[in-house]
């Protein structure tokens, strides 16, 4: 089974709307992380946001924000009033377990979100 | 300053011969990994160094052989060059006990 998925290959969205971007995950494990990461064309890996299973509060980051639903084992991230520059590949990630050594990121497949004028 | 830099950033190269990507972060890090993104973008670990002791070795053919002389750096061998193993490999570092984990920027390998 998929541990991350994204069922949204890719996405429209006007600039100056809001934009949700779906992930699922699957673990066992109750200590776990929730990432975002924004790649856009030019290649690099940006973090965006991140959610720890144990935090109350859905995190927050300028535009960004993540829809942690535990029980739904989702973790959408929300971009609001999209801009040009928003257009890019965006990944979900998980990690399990704390935060100790060893820890690695499974990734979703991404979804490519085109912000339109 | 970058923080996680590697090199080099693109890489043309025939089957059969043998190349490295170096990685270096100056974050301050003592884990360090190297993901391969393939040609659908998928993102996959491959190895992770923690305090320069290999503790994930993701079923890689053993082709590939990182080497972490100190905790600041990571690099990638690969013997053997195939054209499968055409891809961008990402060198990436946390800290223990912290949350996030920053990205260098891609290193792009084509194998002709």
């Amino acid at each position: 089974a998929q541990k991350i998925t994204q069922t949204q290959p890719g996405m429209f969205v006007q600039e100056k709307e809001a934009v949700t971007l779906d992930c699922t995950y699957d673990t066992s494990d109750q200590s776990y992380g929730l990432f975002w990461y924004k790649q856009p064309s030019s290649g690099e890996m940006i973090f965006l946001i991140y959610q720890g299973s144990y935090d109350e509060q859905n995190a927050t980051e300028g535009r960004y924000s993540l829809n942690f639903q535990k029980a739904r084992k989702s973790a959408n991230l929300v971009i609001s009033a999209s801009q040009l520059g928003d257009s890019a590949m965006y990944f979900c990630a998980m990690r399990e377990g704390g935060s100790g050594g060893g820890n690695k990121l499974t990734f979703g497949t991404g979804t490519q979100l085109k912000v339109e004028l | 300053d970058t923080a996680v830099s590697q090199t080099p950033k693109y890489l043309v190269t025939q089957m059969g011969n043998d190349k490295s990507i170096k990685c270096e972060q100056n974050l301050g890090h003592d884990t360090m990994y190297w993901y391969k993104q393939d040609s659908k973008k998928f993102l996959k670990i491959m190895f992770s160094y923690n305090n320069k002791e290999l503790i994930i070795n993701e079923t890689v053919p053993n082709r590939f052989s990182p080497k972490s002389p100190d905790k600041a750096h990571l690099n990638l061998h690969i013997n053997s060059l195939e054209l499968g193993d055409s891809a961008v490999y990402f060198c990436a570092s946390r800290r223990t006990g912290q949350n996030t984990i920053y990205f260098g920027e891609g290193s792009w390998l084509t194998v002709v």
